[in-house]
């Protein structure tokens, strides 16, 4: 069955601090990787496109990794800020019919 | 550049009501999706238009949700009759040729 899962569910850490979210998949094959920011009250709003065959891309503070080995992706965040409290998902591409496979996302909150 | 817009923003009905929600997509996007996305999920596709055609309702519950797009430009999502697990955020999203769609603020529907 495809899917994505995400890890952790929900995070708090202090502002700026650095944190990592985790995305293991296995939708197979996959044409893209993306990650979406999704304020409360707000639709998602893109953070980076990765193809299956990049290992990492960078927007501003945040950097995603690709393992395509693995099926594992990361979303790092450098010096958090704390507008960046907000739901980060994972979705995949499948390769097959174009359809998205959305993780549920993991809840960051940032404290001052 | 104009986003994605929606409306109503929110939507209080009862069960058996019927509710409807608009999109109009940034202009010159072909492709237009409706997503539904429950408290603590991630988005689910409801159905995908290329132009006023469409390309994807499978997840669609089909014997009370319908939406049209009849001139290639906006879309209308109706519900009828509703029911409590209906109650969730309506999103819409658009996209041009490449794989980034860009997202509307959401109609939180409450069916009580």
């Amino acid at each position: 069955k495809n899917q994505v899962e995400q890890s952790p569910q929900s995070l708090i850490i202090l502002e700026g601090k650095n944190c990592t979210l985790q995305c293991n998949y296995t939708v197979s094959p996959f044409s893209n990787l993306r990650w979406y920011k999704q304020d409360t009250g707000r639709g998602p709003v893109s953070l980076t496109i990765m193809t299956f065959s990049e290992n990492t891309k960078s927007n501003g503070r945040y950097t995603a990794t690709l393992d395509a080995d693995t099926k594992q992706s990361s979303l790092h965040i450098t010096a958090s800020q704390l507008s960046d409290s907000a739901s980060y998902i994972c979705v995949v591409d499948m390769d097959s019919n174009y359809q998205l496979i959305w993780g549920a996302g993991t809840k960051l909150i940032i404290k001052p | 550049e104009a986003g994605v817009a929606q409306s109503p923003r929110y939507k209080i009905i009862e069960k058996r009501q019927s509710v409807a929600f608009w999109c109009n997509p940034i202009s010159g996007h072909a492709t237009l999706y409706w997503y539904q996305q429950i408290l603590g999920q991630g988005p689910k596709l409801l159905i995908q238009f290329q132009n006023n055609g469409v390309v994807d309702d499978s997840q669609l519950p089909k014997d009370r949700f319908s939406a049209e797009r009849l001139k290639g430009v906006d879309s209308t999502l109706k519900i009828q009759p509703a029911k409590l697990e209906d109650s969730a955020v309506y999103l819409c999203a658009s996209s041009s040729d490449l794989p980034e769609q860009f997202f509307g603020p959401g109609t939180r529907l409450t069916v009580l």
